[in-house]
């Protein structure tokens, strides 16, 4: 069964924190990992990663995957108010229809 | 403006009824979703439809049911033999087939049961 398990499950900082969410995977026939951002109702696309060693990058959001250790790390740096939300991560395996399979999501609070 | 609409944001259901949830989808895209999310636990697949009146189940399909007659919607009935319904449901659609599909979200209906 596919498993995908991010940490720290919370987290509190300050304005002008630099955070790294982490995410492990375990999906049969890997073929990409997503990160969203759910700040109330819809999550919103974030990143897709299927490359191991290619930072993608959006202004102060970075992402990561290493696919020889199965995982991913989100940082954001200069944290802002609005970055409190909770982000997801999700693997996906070799299925013709590309299931997601989600972790249990981090819920990132800043604080001004 | 083209998106994913859900209706209603809020439901309250009274035990032993069943209810439908709306999933609206105008952006064109083949496949749509249905997951179910509980605190701590993330999105949990429901359902998934890749093509017009087809639909496969999830990993927790019991207690539901979901039609897809058009390609643009794909409502989802919680009947009343889900043992615990009380959780926030959320649609999602891609264009499907590819890799590098990316799925995207509506805003959600919080269902409760009174």
């Amino acid at each position: 069964e596919d498993k995908v398990v991010q940490s720290p499950l919370s987290l509190v900082v300050h304005e002008g924190d630099t955070v790294t969410l982490n995410c492990s995977y375990e999906v049969t026939n890997f073929r990409s990992l997503l990160w969203y951002k759910q700040e109330k109702k819809a999550p919103t696309f974030l990143f897709m990663l299927t490359s191991s060693g290619i930072e993608k990058k959006s202004g102060r959001l970075s992402s990561i995957l290493d696919k020889k250790e199965l995982f991913s790390i989100l940082n954001i740096t200069a944290t802002q108010t609005g970055d409190s939300a909770i982000y997801l991560c999700a693997g996906r395996g070799g299925t013709s229809y590309g299931k997601l399979t989600f972790g249990q999501g981090t819920i990132l609070t800043v604080h001004p | 403006d083209g998106g994913i609409t859900q209706s209603p944001k809020y439901l309250f259901r009274k035990e032993g009824q069943n209810v439908t949830l709306s999933c609206e989808q105008n952006l064109n895209h083949d496949a749509m979703y249905w997951y179910r999310q509980d605190p701590g636990q993330g999105l949990r697949l429901i359902y998934y439809s890749q093509i017009v009146n087809d639909f496969q189940k999830g990993d927790i399909a019991e207690g539901y049911s979901v039609s897809r007659e058009k390609k643009e919607s794909f409502p989802l009935t919680v009947t009343s033999a889900q043992k615990n319904p009380t959780a926030f449901y959320l649609c999602a659609s891609s264009m499907g087939g590819a890799s590098t599909d990316t799925q995207y979200f509506g805003p959600g209906t919080r269902l409760t049961v009174l």
